[in-house]
C-alpha cells in the first residue's frame, strides 16, 4: 500500500520561511493534501493539489509537487507563532481513502 | 470550525467496557469517515460510510463497529476496551465519496482507557 513519510520536527524563527517536506510511494496518487492540527483540535484542511499541477499558491502557502521524485512540499512564508502546529501530508490515489504521514511538528520561536 | 461535530469531547473508562462515539457530518455531506490517532500508530483510517452504507474498511478491529443512520449521523462503537485503545478518534465528512472529495475533520473524541 501507499507509504507517506515526513520528518517529525521543524524549528524556525518567526518571520522566516518554513518548508515541510513529504515523500510518498504510489505514483498513481492523484490528490495530495496538507492538513494542520493545533493542540487539542482536529485536522484542518490547509490546501490541496492535483497530480496534474506542479505548484499551487494560496496567500502565504506554496505547495510544490515533484511527481518524478514523488515529493511534496509546503512552504509557509513569513512564519508566525500562530503557525506552530503539526502538519500532515496526505495522499490519495484510486481509493477514496487518503494515506496520512505521521505529521511534522512545526515550532516557531521568536 | 469545519462544521463536523463529535461528542463527547473526552471519555474516560475502564478496560473491558464499551463506549459509543458520535459524529454529525457537515450539512449536506453524505460520507463519514472514522480515524484513530495514537502516538505510536499515527492517523489510521478505520471505516467509511456513504449514505448509510459501509463503503470502505481499514484497520478496524473486530471489537469495533460503526453505523450511519438515516439522518446521516454516525456512531462508532468500541467494546471490550483495552489500554491500547486509548487514542484520539476523529470523524471526517465529505459531500460524496468520489475521487475529488475532500474530507473535513471534526475536533475528535479523546478516549482514555484505564
Amino acid at each position: 500500500g501507499e507509504d507517506v513519510e515526513q520528518s517529525l520536527f521543524l524549528s524556525v524563527r518567526e518571520g522566516d520561511s518554513s518548508v515541510i517536506n513529504c515523500t510518498y510511494t504510489d505514483s498513481s496518487s492523484t490528490y495530495l493534501y496538507w492538513y494542520k492540527q493545533e493542540p487539542g483540535a482536529g485536522l484542518q484542511l490547509l490546501t490541496y493539489i492535483f497530480s496534474n499541477m506542479d505548484m499551487k499558491q494560496d496567500q502565504r502557502l506554496t505547495v510544490l509537487l515533484n511527481k518524478k521524485d514523488k515529493h511534496l512540499s509546503l512552504r509557509i512564508a513569513d512564519t508566525q507563532t500562530g503557525d506552530s502546529a503539526i502538519y500532515f501530508c496526505a495522499v490519495r490515489g484510486g481509493s477514496y481513502i487518503p494515506t496520512f504521514g505521521r505529521g511534522t511538528s512545526l515550532i516557531v520561536h521568536p | 470550525d469545519s462544521g463536523v461535530t463529535q461528542t463527547p469531547k473526552h471519555l474516560i473508562t475502564a478496560t473491558g467496557q464499551r463506549v459509543t462515539l458520535r459524529c454529525s457530518p457537515r450539512s449536506g455531506d453524505l460520507s463519514v469517515y472514522w480515524y484513530q490517532q495514537s502516538l505510536d500508530q499515527g492517523l489510521q483510517f478505520l471505516i467509511q460510510y456513504y449514505n448509510g452504507e459501509e463503503r470502505a474498511k481499514g484497520n478496524i478491529l473486530e471489537r469495533f463497529s460503526a453505523q450511519q443512520f438515516p439522518d446521516l449521523h454516525s456512531e462508532l462503537n468500541l467494546s471490550s476496551l483495552e489500554l491500547g485503545d486509548s487514542a484520539l478518534y476523529f470523524c471526517a465528512s465529505s459531500v460524496e465519496a468520489g475521487e475529488q472529495e475532500t474530507q473535513y475533520f471534526g475536533p475528535g473524541t479523546r478516549l482514555l482507557v484505564l
